[in-house]
């Protein structure tokens, strides 16, 4: 059981856009400011989309953008593209052992 | 432009060590902190543990203290040490570049470790 929680799949259509959740359960989480989404694709590298829950490393595209309200943060891509199918991850940092967490990871169909 | 260097696949049978290296090409290893994470077949990723700029640190509680992370400057090679291995250590083991924000900026592709009974 991951501690936090995402939505297990996901289907949108080109061109649409869609938010996937990350739920943390602790205050801890609400109140962090390390939040960081993945993109895991088979036979390539993850790479980190978003960190600092709202900021884009140089590189990564608009489409894709990052917000938190409480104990969830948010991902959403728009204009979804045939090769945004991929598995998504959040992430965070605590205070605590262990240091840093994943989501269960989301898996994203562009239908 | 920082590439970590893994691949390949490890079999082992249980209660066995793995043994792994990560290979940091165009930059330095110094300044950062490196992590590994793990990703069992069918299954989310889980923090394994990382050794910072000091040398020192951390892992996952859940892995009993059976983990040594360890770095070779000269050499730029972080390195993983699992002790006493059991089927639920299969995953794909990824070394990754940790930032100043807790995030993973830079990821290795993995190496896929099997363990059999």
């Amino acid at each position: 059981q991951s501690a936090l929680t995402q939505p297990a799949s996901l289907s949108a259509s080109p061109g649409q856009s869609i938010t996937i959740s990350c739920t943390g359960a602790s205050t801890d989480f609400g109140t962090s400011k390390f939040v960081s989404w993945y993109q895991l694709l088979p036979d390539k590298a993850p790479q980190l989309l978003i960190y600092d829950v709202t900021e884009r490393p140089s590189g990564i595209s608009s489409r894709f953008s990052g917000s938190k309200s409480g104990n969830t943060a948010s991902l959403t891509i728009s204009g979804l593209q045939a090769d945004d199918e991929a598995d998504y991850y959040c992430s965070s940092y605590r205070s605590n052992n262990p240091f840093i967490v994943f989501g269960g990871g989301t898996k994203l169909t562009v239908l | 432009q920082v590439q970590l260097n893994q691949g390949g696949t490890r079999i082992l049978k249980s209660s066995e060590t793995l043994s792994l290296t990560c290979g940091v090409s165009g930059g330095s290893l110094s300044g950062y902190t490196w992590s590994w994470i793990r990703q069992p077949p069918g299954r989310g990723l889980e923090w394994v543990g990382d050794i910072d700029q000091g040398g020192s640190t951390n892992s996952n509680p859940s892995l009993k203290s059976r983990v040594i992370i360890s770095v070779d400057p000269s050499k730029k090679q972080v390195f993983l040490n699992l002790s006493f291995m059991t089927a639920a250590d299969t995953a794909l083991y990824y070394c990754a570049r940790v930032v100043d924000n807790y995030s993973m900026d830079v990821w290795g592709k993995g190496t896929t470790v099997t363990v059999s009974s």
